[in-house]
């Protein structure tokens, strides 16, 4: 079974830290480009950032730009999000997702896991 | 950024009647766009690409239409599960993608 399972979301303080993660199963995870997105209570989903098969290339939303660093381990499998000096605006649900055969749609996605910055 | 804005906010349907959900993009995005379902507690769910490829095992009365910055999404026939909130997304050239403020198809 195709499955993504995420973790590492915690309560955290403003300007503290996080590392998410992201195991992948069920498919050859290093052949695909794979995404962090955020959705925050009530809101739409955020595009986050993105990292291409040998972990060469990533990019993410302006507001993390310098905070935040995706990264990727294939021979394990996993996908990582480091958050640094957190902001009460990254309160969110955050899911790792898959791209498709077409780079920026997400066919399969986690349960997700939850940040919650507050002091 | 392009900003994607969805309409309606939310569309009352009654079982079996068409729903037409639309989207525009601020700027053109060709066909580099997707549509989402998600429903309370889920994460989204994939169901259109390429403004109108269906994803894997998407029913036949979800199609998708539209290039540029006008994009439809139809539901020919709504059955019970298809009430949710649905999201449009573009991914053209590079990020940022942005998504829409989706739009909530609910039980007349």
């Amino acid at each position: 079974e195709v499955q993504l399972v995420e973790s590492g979301g915690a309560l955290a303080q403003p300007g503290g830290s996080l590392r998410l993660s992201c195991a992948a199963s069920g498919f050859t995870f290093w052949t695909y480009w794979m995404t962090w997105v955020r959705q925050a209570p009530g809101k739409g989903p955020e595009w986050v950032a993105n990292i291409n098969q040998d972990g060469s290339e990533t990019y993410l939303v302006g507001s993390v730009q310098g905070r935040f660093t995706i990264s990727r381990d294939n021979d394990r499998n996993s996908l990582y999000l480091q958050m640094n000096s957190l902001r009460v605006e990254d309160t969110a649900m955050y899911y790792c997702a898959r791209d498709s055969v077409v780079v920026g749609a997400f066919d399969i996605w986690g349960q997700g896991t939850v940040v919650a910055v507050s002091s | 950024e392009r900003v994607m804005t969805q309409s309606p906010a939310t569309l009352s349907v009654s079982p079996g009647e068409r729903a037409t959900l639309s989207c525009r993009a601020s700027q053109s995005v060709s066909t580099n766009l997707a549509w989402y379902q998600q429903k309370p507690g889920q994460a989204p769910r994939l169901l259109i690409y390429g403004a109108s490829t269906r994803a894997t095992g998407i029913p036949a009365r979800f199609s998708g239409s539209g290039s540029g910055t006008e994009f439809t999404l139809t539901i020919s026939s709504l059955q019970s599960e298809d009430f949710a909130v649905y999201y449009c997304q573009h991914y053209n050239s590079w990020p940022p993608w942005t998504f829409g403020q989706g739009t909530k198809v609910e039980i007349k």
